[in-house]
């Protein structure tokens, strides 16, 4: 069965420092793969997506991800945090097909917190 | 703006009592999924549609229902043989069908129900 995995639970950083923030998937197939983030009392946003060419994926406000099919890892990255970027990370997974379940398989969530 | 709206924002059930979770959307989207969260364990499928009059099981179905008798409405009902249902419910919707493998879910902001 496909599976999602964030290692980092709880993550606290002072503003300005570097974020990654941990995924790894278990698919043998080819996968879409999603971080989406909610922010307090806010529904969850997609931050980026990747399904296909390059590897290292730009989304919303600095975000980045890397795309690492041999180590079945998709992190994200963020070279300079902000207070406002205090939140909990979902990294999801679906398989690529035109049919069948697609639905996401989440990760347990990275709750990032950010001091100023 | 095109969106997926749930109500209520808070629910609460007593014991025995079934409940009914709205979800509406406006995306024209042809799939819709309800996921339940619980703290440290991330986003589980309960059930999805991906048409009009059909909907599947998900990984945790047991205790909920639904229809899909519009395209736009995707309720759901949490049964008093729901041992567990204190969680935040989140509703999705996406396109679905050839050409649309990699797109990604758009959600609601969720309701929290609680048991009295």
């Amino acid at each position: 069965a496909q599976s999602v995995s964030q290692h980092n639970h709880h993550v606290i950083l002072s503003e300005a420092a570097s974020l990654e923030l941990g995924c790894n998937y278990s698919y043998g197939g080819t996968v879409n793969l999603f971080w989406y983030v909610q922010y307090p009392g806010q529904h969850l946003q997609l931050l980026l997506k990747y399904f296909s060419g390059d590897p290292l994926v730009k989304g919303i406000k600095g975000f980045e991800a890397e795309f690492i099919k041999s180590k079945f890892s998709f992190n994200l990255r963020k070279p300079s945090v902000q207070w406002s970027d205090t939140a909990e990370y979902f990294c999801a997974a679906t398989p690529f097909m035109d049919t069948g379940r697609r639905a996401l398989t989440f990760g347990s969530g990275t709750r990032l917190q950010v001091q100023p | 703006d095109g969106g997926i709206t749930q109500s209520p924002k808070y629910l609460f059930r007593k014991e025995g009592q079934n409940v009914t979770l709205s979800c509406e959307q406006n995306l024209n989207h042809d799939a819709m999924y309800w996921y339940r969260q619980d703290p440290g364990q991330g986003l589980r499928l309960i059930y999805y549609s991906q048409i009009v009059n059909d909907f599947q099981k998900g990984d945790i179905a047991e205790g909920y229902s639904v229809s899909r008798e519009k395209k736009e409405s995707f309720p759901l009902t949490v049964t008093s043989a729901q041992k567990n249902p204190t969680a935040f419910y989140l509703c999705a919707s996406s396109a679905y069908g050839q050409g649309y493998s990699n797109q990604p879910q758009h959600f609601g902001d969720g309701t929290r129900l609680s048991i009295l």
